[in-house]
């Protein structure tokens, strides 16, 4: 398909066990982001690949979190060690940061939902 | 620290009523985004505004920019049910030659009741 792509739609873990999200962006967009909602909450934001540029990590909420985007496309959250308070929906979103004088609208996966028990 | 505060944080009105929600900040940014989230689904965008002053209008809804580019408003006229859902503001903070992370604020749940 043409939109942002996340796998697993939803994912239920038990406490203390490691968990990867993936995210397949729109091809040909640089920018990639990770962001957390909690139910009816608004997004948190965790992490932002530009390009070849060095990702903005300054979101991730402890060194559990960490992401990775090979190749300038396909991104992987992981969580490790999963805790009660991780579980919320995991949003990924792409855009093309055309530098004019803004941001290119992001486009969202629909996310996965992590519950961990 | 939350950089994007939104009011309401809840709003219930019947089919019909007019409404307006806020999005505020002490912060400049380079353009604000209005998004609508609907269950189960990733944001979806509304607008972009990115002019101090600037006023964009779709179809019933009324979007501006502050003077000073440090908030925004959403008016809606003759709500509909079909408005209902999160309604999120998000800006960035970069110039013409950097980059900068999107942030979003905490939204406001709109219910219209038929």
């Amino acid at each position: 398909g043409a939109g942002v792509s996340q796998s697993p739609s939803n994912k239920v873990t038990e406490k203390g066990k490691d968990v990867e999200l993936r995210c397949d962006p729109i091809s040909g967009h640089t920018a990639l982001y990770w962001y957390r909602q909690s139910l009816g909450q608004g997004l948190e934001f965790l992490i932002y690949f530009q390009g070849n540029s060095a990702p903005d990590k300054s979101g991730l909420p402890s060194d559990r979190f960490s992401a990775e985007r090979t190749g300038g496309s396909v991104s992987t959250l992981t969580i490790q060690r999963t805790q009660q308070e991780d579980s919320a929906v995991y949003l990924c979103a792409s855009s093309l940061a055309l530098r004019s004088s803004y941001n290119s609208p992001l486009h969202f996966g629909n996310g996965t939902r992590l519950t961990v028990t | 620290t939350q950089l994007l505060e939104q009011s309401p944080q809840f709003l219930s009105i019947q089919e019909g009523e007019n409404l307006t929600v806020y999005c505020n900040s002490s912060s400049v940014f380079s353009s604000l985004q209005w998004y609508r989230q609907e269950p189960g689904e990733g944001p979806v965008l509304l607008v972009t505004v990115v002019t101090g002053g600037e006023v964009k209008k779709l179809k019933r809804l009324t979007f501006q920019f502050g003077d000073a580019r440090k908030d925004s408003s959403l008016h809606i006229t003759a709500a509909q049910p079909g408005d209902t859902g999160l309604y999120l503001c998000a800006g960035d903070k970069g110039r013409k030659t950097s980059y900068d992370k999107v942030i979003f604020g905490p939204g406001t749940s709109l219910s219209v009741i038929p």
